[in-house]
């Protein structure tokens, strides 16, 4: 059974500073996914991965994929309080569902 | 926002009754995915359906059950409600074409059973 794991589930940073989220994932997987929830809100597509070594960037946000490690990474550049949301990571195993993992909420801090 | 639309946005009703939530996808795409999300948890994958066809399933009993319309729309009927199946029901629609298959969500319903 494919599992995704994020780390950490729950983060609180100040603004300005730089911080990585972590998705590990348990079983080969074609697609990695990034996508945003705001409170109370549905989920934003942030990025799509679909082989090695992808980077994408869009604003402060850096997404990377090593599917050799089943890794992939969030980077945030100089936070801002208008980033503040939870980000989940999903694996796309075939061309049906999606995994998701429990997401980090991320809080920063005027 | 992505052209998915839900209908309702919310609903509530008791143990034993049944629903039915639809969704349309976004214009162009011809496949719809459903969702279910608990508080504090990441979305579950419910069902897939693609050319009217079921193309997918999730570990969800047969008392949910879909169906996707010639213009590509979508219901999510689930009968027999329990407690437990108070959560945000979300739909997402995608294109099967290349390799992508980003699946763009709409705003969702929110169920509560009491």
């Amino acid at each position: 059974e494919l599992k995704v794991e994020q780390n950490p589930l729950f983060l609180s940073m100040q603004e300005g500073k730089n911080y990585t989220i972590y998705c590990n994932y348990s079983t080969t997987s074609d697609r990695l996914y990034w996508y945003r929830q705001d409170p109370g809100k549905s989920l934003e597509s942030l990025f799509v991965l679909l082989s090695n070594g992808a980077v994408k960037q869009e604003g402060r946000l850096m997404a990377s994929l090593d599917t050799k490690a089943r890794l992939s990474t969030l980077h945030i550049t100089a936070a801002v309080h208008d980033l503040s949301a939870t980000y989940f990571c999903a694996v796309g195993p075939g061309d049906d569902k999606i995994i998701f993992g429990k997401g980090t909420r991320l809080h920063i801090l005027p | 926002e992505t052209g998915v639309t839900q209908s309702p946005t919310h609903l509530i009703k008791t143990r034993g009754q049944q629903v039915t939530l639809r969704c349309s996808s976004q214009s162009g795409h011809n496949t719809v995915s459903w969702y279910q999300q608990a508080l504090g948890q990441g979305p579950q994958f419910i069902f897939q359906y693609y050319r009217e066809e079921e193309n997918g399933r999730g570990n969800f009993p047969p008392r949910f059950s879909g169906l996707q319309f010639p213009n590509y729309s979508s219901e999510l009927n689930v009968n027999a409600l329990e407690l437990d199946d108070s959560a945000l029901y979300l739909c997402a629609s995608s294109l099967r074409t290349g390799r992508d298959f980003t699946q763009y969500f709409g705003p969702g319903t929110r169920l509560t059973v009491l």
